[in-house]
This record gives structure tokens, sequence and C-alpha cells, in this order.
């Protein structure tokens, strides 16, 4: 069965401080790994990532995937209280043509 | 403005009775995908359909239904034999094509059993 685990489930840090993310999977067949961020309503989409190795950079938020352990990371730099969501991670493949998610990471950002 | 739309916002059901979430979108997409998210669990895929008139399971199929008529659309149902219907619904959209993977939502509909 096609699994995605997200670390930690809820982290709460004070604005400006860095944090990381984490994202492992067990998929067969695996394509991509997607990340998004879930503020109240749609998630909308950040990165994705097919290369190991390879860093996504968008601003403040960076990702990269690593093939071989089977993981990936997203960094938030310099965070702000508008960086508060949940952060879904998300891998294509396996059997069916939709993403598996994870349980997502909630984040609040103290002022 | 290009996107996907879901509606209602907030639907209510009563017991036994059959509702259907709405999903358009503008976007040219072929692929049209229904996911539940209830807290804490992440998203799973309900349906999904990769060209109209043709639609596959997911993984918790069970008790829903839909349809693909159009390209635009594609309609849920959420039938009486899905007995903890209440969760948070969302829409997706994306092109078939080799190695695009990003899916874009709609805002989502919320259902509550009465």
């Amino acid at each position: 069965e096609d699994k995605v685990v997200q670390s930690p489930l809820s982290l709460v840090v004070h604005e400006g401080d860095t944090v990381t993310l984490n994202c492992s999977y067990e998929v067969t067949n695996f394509r991509s790994l997607l990340w998004y961020k879930q503020e109240k309503k749609a998630p909308t989409f950040l990165f994705m990532l097919t290369s190991s190795g390879i860093e996504k950079k968008s601003g403040r938020l960076s990702s990269i995937l690593d093939k071989k352990e089977l993981f990936s990371i997203l960094n938030i730099t310099a965070t702000q209280t508008g960086d508060s969501a949940i952060y879904l991670c998300a891998v294509g493949g396996g059997g069916a043509d939709g993403l598996t998610f994870g349980k997502g990471t909630h984040l609040i950002i103290q002022p | 403005d290009g996107g996907i739309t879901q509606s209602p916002k907030y639907l209510f059901r009563k017991e036994g009775q059959n509702v259907t979430l709405s999903c358009e979108q503008n976007l040219n997409h072929d692929a049209m995908y229904w996911y539940r998210q209830d807290p804490g669990q992440g998203l799973r895929l309900i349906y999904y359909s990769q060209i109209v008139n043709d639609f596959q399971k997911g993984d918790i199929a069970e008790g829903y239904s839909v349809s693909r008529e159009k390209k635009e659309s594609f309609p849920l149902t959420v039938t009486s034999a899905q007995k903890n219907p209440t969760a948070f619904y969302l829409c997706a959209s994306k092109q078939t094509s080799w190695l695009q993977e990003t899916q874009y939502f709609g805002p989502g509909t919320r259902l509550l059993v009465l």
C-alpha cells in the first residue's frame, strides 16, 4: 500500500525562525513529489520535485528530494505569520492516477 | 477568470438523502479528481476521471458516485450508503501530459449531516 508520512504533524515557532518540514514515502512506480500549502480552503501548489538533489526555490521557501532515501524536505526561512498553514506533501505514482497525500504538517507562526 | 469552482460552499444532508456536489473547471484540463479531507487525515482519493465518459474508483469510493458527461464538469453524489459523510470535499484537475502531476484545487465544499 502506498504511504506518505509527514513530520512533525504540528509545529509552533516564532516569527523569524527557520523551519524544516519532512516527508517520507513508499510508493510503487514513483513519478513525482509535490508540496502544497493549505490555509483555509483550497491547497495551493508550491513545488513539484522529480529528480534527486536538485533544490527548488521560491522566495523564502525551498525544497529538495532524495529518491534513494525516499524523502523530501521543505524549508521556510525567516518565517512570517502569513506562513501559518497546513503544508501537504503528495506523491504521484502507484496504481491510481491520483496523488497520495500525507496527513499534513500544521505550522503556526507566532508574532 | 480561469479556475475551478465548487458549489455549494456548505451543504447539509439529512439521514437517507442523496446530495450532489458540483465541480466545474475552465482550464481545459482532461483529468479531474475528488478528494475527501477529514481532520488529521490528509486528503483521500474518492474518484477520478482522465477523459469524458470514463472514471475510476479511488481509495474510498464506497457510498459515492460520479459522472463525467462534459470535460468541464465532474459532479460527485454522496449517497445514503455513505454512513459517515461529514467532511471537506475537494475537487481538483490537471493536464494529462507527460510528467504533469500538478493538480489544481477548487475551494471545497463542507458537507454536514443533520
